[in-house]
């Protein structure tokens, strides 16, 4: 097992364009997680899947971003019209099935995304 | 989401233990204590956590105290490779609470 891969590790687009980062979680693990950070700060959330299905949004995740899992494996997350607000960090995670506030997330090493 | 206050950075000499404070004053009964770690360049790894005893594992020991408003990471001999964020985070043991809500941690710089 790999852990948690994500594609691509760095994005460089301009203002206005579509970006799409990918996320590989760890095969057995159900839950999929999506975050967002930017320099000097944690790690803040932005969706959670369980299978494929989408349970919850942060209020962080406007109208241009959507996040899917089609077939409860891979998910992607696409940043519409993007703004240089949306540097960042993208950070996937996944855990398996577990009693809620005991398993752990593995995360994976990141998208970074400048937009110019 | 109950909250977690640590100190914004820390030093500590190589191969010499390393006491992390977390303090979580509005923790409630079925809060986990989870501690994660964010090395360079790299996503948050696992740590440890608890929920009321002590726990050891290979990486750390999490101290808990006994009305669980607070906790200390324990690295037993700091290397160099342990510098990084630090982060003590709660997360609620019931259903449908699933995210865990990381704060700005604590830096630990490892003086060689």
């Amino acid at each position: 097992d790999t852990g948690v891969s994500q594609d691509p590790r760095h994005k460089i687009t301009k203002r206005g364009q579509n970006v799409t980062f990918r996320c590989d979680p760890i095969s057995e693990h159900n839950r999929l997680y999506w975050y967002r950070q930017t320099l000097g700060q944690g790690p803040e959330f932005l969706t959670y899947f369980q299978n494929e299905a989408q349970l919850e949004k942060s209020r962080l995740l406007s109208d241009r971003f959507s996040a899917e899992r089609p077939k409860g494996s891979f998910s992607t997350l696409e940043i519409q019209r993007t703004e240089q607000g949306d540097s960042a960090m993208y950070l996937c995670a996944s855990s398996s099935r577990g009693r809620t506030g005991a398993n752990v997330l593995t995360f994976g090493a990141g998208s970074r995304l400048t937009v110019l | 989401d109950a909250k977690t206050t640590q100190p914004n950075s820390m030093e500590s000499n190589e191969e010499e233990p390393v006491h992390l404070p977390c303090n979580h004053s509005t923790i409630s009964g079925t809060d986990y204590i989870h501690w994660y770690r964010q090395l360079p360049s790299q996503g948050p790894e696992y740590v440890i956590h608890g929920l009321t005893s002590n726990v050891n594992n290979r990486m750390a020991s999490l101290a808990i105290a006994e009305d669980r408003k607070s906790s200390t990471l324990i690295l037993h001999r700091a290397t160099l490779r342990d510098a990084a964020v630090y982060y003590c985070i709660l997360r609620d043991t019931n259903f449908g609470n699933e995210k865990l809500t990381f704060g700005t941690g604590t830096r630990l710089t490892i003086i060689p």
